[in-house]
């Protein structure tokens, strides 16, 4: 079965630190993976995907993700955060058969001013 | 463009009670997702729809309804409601070739005594 997992529920970081966001998947074939974000009481945007291609993936407002395929994994990272990246961060995957997404439980970003 | 509407923002129902949620999209999207969040669970999807008049199960459909009787509208209909659909509810769309990139309402509140 596809899925992803989110293995924190909320990550505090001080404003200026370099922030992650971890996500591992499980997926039959090619990933399609990807990173939405919600800000309070909006509906999510999206962010950033990896189809094919370099590993480093550059998305909107300074986000970037890493695949590694190895390890499973698409961590979210950043630089250098902003307290305006406070928000719950989720990540998805294509299911391979429906093309349908399916969301993890979401990682509640922190920036401590 | 106002992207993704949804109508009302707010609801109160009392168990038993019936009500209809709408969805407006003026991206010409073709299609359109209803998905439910609750805490710890991230987004679920209830129903879809790939074009007008055709609509589909997710992953949670038991006690909601949909109809898209026009391309630009998805409505999400609650027949007996139950505490059990207290949730936010996130209406999306997205185009046929891109359907991992999908656009997002703002939500709606949904309580059920």
């Amino acid at each position: 079965a596809q899925s992803v997992a989110q293995p924190e529920d909320q990550v505090n970081v001080a404003e200026g630190n370099p922030l992650t966001v971890k996500c591992t998947y499980s997926v039959s074939g090619n990933p399609y993976l990807f990173w939405y974000v919600q800000y309070p009481n909006r509906g999510l945007q999206f962010l950033l995907k990896y189809i094919t291609g370099d590993n480093l993936v550059k998305g909107s407002y300074g986000f970037e993700a890493e695949f590694n395929k190895s390890q499973t994994s698409f961590h979210l990272k950043k630089p250098s955060a902003l307290v305006s990246d406070s928000a719950l961060y989720f990540c998805a995957v294509r299911h391979a058969v429906d093309d349908k997404i399916i969301f993890g439980k979401g990682t509640r970003l922190h920036i401590l001013p | 463009n106002a992207g993704v509407t949804q109508t009302p923002k707010f609801r109160v129902l009392k168990t038993g009670q019936s009500m209809t949620l709408l969805c407006a999209q003026d991206m010409n999207h073709e299609y359109m997702y209803w998905y439910r969040q609750d805490p710890g669970m991230g987004l679920r999807l209830i129903h879809y729809s790939v074009g007008e008049g055709t609509t589909a199960k997710g992953e949670v459909p038991d006690g909601y309804n949909v109809s898209r009787l026009k391309k630009q509208n998805f409505l999400l209909g609650l027949e007996s409601a139950a505490p059990s659909q207290t949730s936010v509810y996130f209406c999306a769309s997205s185009r046929l070739e891109s359907t991992d990139t999908q656009y997002f309402g703002p939500g709606t509140r949904l309580t059920v005594l």
